[in-house]
């Protein structure tokens, strides 16, 4: 199973409420990352879980807050976005985090935010 | 610091065409290389990848070098078919677990 699932597919919020966006691996894999995606480019990434601990914050401001409650499951909960925050949400796991490691991508949360 | 560079898009090709996607790239190092495809509406997944000088990788008909001299990792495929329309992503990754991706490349093929 090399799947990572990620739920909702779609979301809609407004500036003034908090949601959470999910993620899930089964493979055993203890490296786990977000990123942003806006149309038409690349990936950001915006943080890095190794062995459960937040090891890389790429700047992001602290209206995304994530969590990694067990190495299985990684969470982002969203607070007080703003309109430019819209964008696809990846999540990706890899093995440990190594250099030459492929990274597993989920399909994706599509955020809108009015 | 590192950056990677793809040649700008879309790419619109006949099926059967021979398909070349340029990258190039700037690291310190040895970084390992990739390819990534992104299909329309769908997260991104590993198409292939080199980790040392001269390694080629290779998958579903494409192929990459890894080239140190040129700095280079240019995508290959003989023969397109309709279905490899997507997006596609050169990356290196020098330390840890940081990729760095390239702008993306759109590849249209047509019937």
């Amino acid at each position: 199973d090399t799947e990572v699932t990620q739920t909702p597919k779609h979301l809609v919020m407004g500036m003034t409420n908090k949601k959470s966006l999910k993620c899930e691996q089964h493979m055993g894999h203890r490296a786990m990352y977000w990123y942003k995606q806006k149309a038409k480019k690349p990936p950001e990434l915006m943080f890095v879980y190794s062995y459960e601990k937040l090891s890389i914050n790429e700047s992001v401001p602290s209206r995304f807050s994530p969590e990694c409650p067990n190495s299985s499951l990684l969470n982002l909960h969203l607070h007080a976005l703003q309109p430019e925050d819209s964008a696809l949400y990846l999540c990706a796991s890899s093995q440990e985090g190594g250099r030459a490691e492929t990274q597993y991508f989920g399909p994706g949360t599509r955020l809108l935010v009015l | 610091g590192d950056s990677v560079t793809q040649m700008e898009g879309p790419v619109t090709l006949s099926e059967e065409a021979f398909l070349t996607i340029n990258c190039t790239y700037t690291a310190t190092g040895y970084p390992s290389l990739f390819w990534y495809v992104q299909y329309p509406g769908e997260g991104l997944q590993l198409l292939l990848k080199a980790t040392k000088a001269d390694d080629k990788g290779s998958n579903k008909g494409f192929e990459a070098t890894y080239r140190k001299e040129t700095t280079s990792f240019h995508l290959e495929k003989g023969s397109v078919q309709v279905s490899d329309s997507a997006v596609y992503f050169c990356a290196l990754s020098r330390t840890g677990n940081m990729l760095t991706f390239g702008g993306g490349t759109r590849l249209m093929v047509k019937p």
